[in-house]
């Protein structure tokens, strides 16, 4: 079964800084990857996603992602944080069983300071 | 391009009261359909998902139902409403092929009181 871990609940950065939100997927053959943006009491948008055609994904708003295959990993980056970034941040997987649900982890809360 | 439609934005219902949630698709034919849940500073529960008319998975045992009545129409209802069942619910379609992103609604606020 597939399932992603997020380390840090929260991630608090100055503007201008880099970002960087960490994920690990746990999953036994290649898979899909993604990571969503939510704002305050609105739906979640994707950012980018990975599909196995590049490693080094570029999403929107600046942000990009590596496929890390020897670490299991899909971190996001951004070298350089804006206030308007601040926003909860979701990696995930798809669930390659049936009825092709994507599965979430529990989200990283992104602070921006001025 | 596909649209998906969530309403009410928000919502505040007595204990006890029932609940109906709808949630339509544009531009798209046979969508998968999906139910989240959304706990204050937690991530996102799947409670249901639909890939077809009249078919309905639940993923965990709960005050809520859901039905597909039309292909691009989802309903999530309640016959009484608890104070747990309380949060943010979003609804999201995803297409039939497993790199394929899931396209999320605006989400209603719904609290019991």
């Amino acid at each position: 079964a597939q399932s992603v871990t997020q380390l840090g609940s929260h991630v608090s950065v100055s503007e201008g800084a880099l970002v960087l939100l960490r994920c690990n997927y746990s999953s036994s053959v290649p898979p899909y990857l993604f990571w969503y943006v939510q704002y305050p009491n609105q739906g979640l948008q994707l950012l980018l996603k990975y599909t196995s055609a590049a490693t080094l994904v570029k999403g929107i708003n600046g942000f990009e992602a590596e496929f890390k295959k020897s670490e299991t990993s899909f971190h996001l980056t951004k070298p350089s944080a804006h206030m308007r970034d601040a926003a909860e941040y979701f990696c995930a997987v798809s669930d390659l069983t049936g009825g092709f649900k994507t599965i979430f982890g529990a989200g990283t809360r992104l602070f921006v300071k001025a | 391009s596909q649209t998906i439609h969530q309403w009410p934005a928000t919502l505040v219902q007595p204990v006890g009261s029932p609940l109906s949630l709808e949630c339509t698709v544009e531009g798209t034919s046979n969508p998968n359909l999906y139910w989240y849940r959304q706990a204050a500073g937690r991530g996102l529960q799947l409670l249901f998902y639909s890939v077809g008319i009249g078919q309905i998975s639940s993923e965990v045992p709960q005050n809520l139902s859901a039905s597909r009545p039309q292909d691009r129409q989802f309903i999530l209802s309640s016959k009484k409403l608890l104070l747990s069942d309380s949060g943010f619910y979003l609804c999201a379609w995803k297409g039939t092929l497993h790199y394929t992103e899931a396209f999320f609604g605006q989400g209603t606020r719904l609290t019991v009181v």
